[in-house]
């Protein structure tokens, strides 16, 4: 149990264009998602973090207008880099929790290139 | 938020081997960890949960100290594909918080 799942695994975008990427728990509600991005040989940052049908919380120097988030459910939280230039490129790793556990699921990951 | 510090490394140690990794926290009102492995360009996945009674699998154990306000991670008879980078986390954060982890290699 209390899988999450992501999609796309990887993607490739030219600069200027929107990506979405999408984090799903498979067979758990998760009241609360999170966001995070890491550089090359850098550390899981946290970028977000989402409760459902609430507006998310950004970390200090993440631009929500850039990365919008969206948890329409319990079981879906998405993630769009609107206008992806070059340093957004990294690796987007969502995760979930269930309400009154402390334990996080991750998802697999998103690697995101962009040209 | 509760933050920990742990030797980047890299630790190089021959199949076989016995590595331990320590990580240090500030928090003395920290009660409980988390180790997690780390592959590269992949998600980081929970190893073991780490509580004052300390904690044993297979061939990983790992212990809180709390008077010296630290936690091990001890690995015993290293296989080749214990390569990868161990992160201890304070389970009390939510959300948790990684530092950069600690990275083991290996070598056959």
């Amino acid at each position: 149990g209390a899988v999450v799942s992501q999609h796309p695994s990887w993607v490739i975008c030219k600069s200027g264009t929107s990506v979405k990427i999408e984090c799903r728990s498979l067979d758990f509600q998760a009241t609360t998602m999170f966001w995070y991005r890491q550089f090359p040989k850098q550390s899981l940052m946290l970028m977000a973090t989402s409760n459902e049908g609430s507006k998310a919380t950004y970390e200090q120097g993440v631009e929500k207008d850039k990365f919008l988030i969206n948890h329409a459910s319990l079981t879906l939280s998405t993630l769009t880099v609107t206008s992806a230039h070059p340093e957004d490129s990294s690796f987007y790793i969502c995760s979930a929790s269930r309400e009154a556990y402390n334990e996080q699921f991750f998802g697999p990951g998103t690697r995101l290139t962009v040209l | 938020r509760k933050e920990v510090e742990q030797d980047p490394g890299p630790f190089n140690v021959p199949e076989g081997a016995t590595v331990a990794f320590n990580c240090t926290y500030s928090n003395s009102a920290s009660q409980s960890f988390f180790w997690y492995r780390q592959d590269c360009r992949k998600e980081p996945k929970l190893l073991m949960s780490v509580y004052s009674s300390g904690n044993e699998d297979g061939r990983f154990t790992a212990q809180l100290n709390r008077a010296s306000q630290y936690i091990s991670l001890l690995i015993r008879d290293s296989k080749l594909s214990d390569s990868a980078t161990y992160l201890c986390v304070d389970s009390g954060n939510t959300p948790l918080v990684f530092g950069k982890g600690t990275r083991l290699s290996v070598i056959a």
